[in-house]
């Protein structure tokens, strides 16, 4: 079956800091992949997509490239602030082509923490 | 982007009571949504999956009769936690989405049982 993987946490980084979390599928198919962030006692948040081979999805600074060949979607971030502290889960979802519902699987998540 | 609505966000019960969680979404109409409860270690369980006019489907593991799920409408889910106990103190989270698209999650329930 579908499965993510990710790195454990936490990670802890100083201000401006450079980030990479690093996050591998296995999947059969085309599957669409996300980043999805949670701040402290909230729900999730879409933070960026890509939904196939190649593309980068990007948003507040931060970006994830859809790797094929190597089955990842590695988050970055050049700058981190204290405001990204939160935990950031990886996540596939398969299409499905006779439309409806999408099951998503979910990396097991990476708390980052930021210190000023 | 569409929008889910989870109420209530935090709810304190007592042991053996039960206790019902909505699921909606606002602008966009969901035939599935899913329920996820997260855990201490910020893991993310698959609960089951609700289905517009029919019945869940759980994952293995998830007691049907003790987390009724109902999809009465293609905009409302609920999960209702049945006889809760202190065990069952957690993070819901529901989701949809529409046709191929990334899901969409309500903002979380705190359960807790005294």
């Amino acid at each position: 079956g579908d499965s993510v993987t990710q790195m454990e946490g936490p990670v802890t980084l100083s201000e401006e800091a450079f980030l990479t979390i690093n996050c591998t599928y296995t999947a059969t198919g085309y599957p669409s992949l996300f980043w999805y962030v949670q701040y402290p006692g909230e729900g999730l948040q879409l933070l960026l997509k890509a939904t196939k081979a190649d593309d980068k999805g990007s948003n507040k600074g931060f970006e994830a490239t859809y790797r094929k060949e190597t089955t990842s979607f590695h988050l970055e971030k050049g700058s981190v602030q204290v405001s990204d502290s939160a935990v950031y889960f990886c996540a596939l979802i398969r299409p499905s082509f006779s439309g409806g519902y999408q099951k998503v699987t979910f990396g097991t998540g990476t708390k980052l923490q930021v210190i000023p | 982007g569409a929008v889910v609505s989870q109420h209530p966000s935090r709810v304190i019960c007592k042991s053996g009571t039960s206790v019902k969680i909505e699921c909606r979404s606002l602008d966009f109409q969901a035939t599935t949504m899913f329920w996820y409860r997260q855990f201490p270690k910020q893991s993310l369980m698959l609960m089951a999956t609700s289905n517009e006019g029919s019945k869940a489907t759980y994952e293995q593991g998830v007691e049907k009769d003790k987390f009724l799920i109902n999809h009465a409408s293609l905009t409302l889910s609920t999960l209702t936690v049945t006889s809760a106990h202190p065990e069952d103190s957690s993070f819901y989270i529901c989701s949809a989405s529409k046709m191929n698209t990334e899901a969409f999650f309500g903002q979380g329930t705190r359960l807790t049982v005294v």
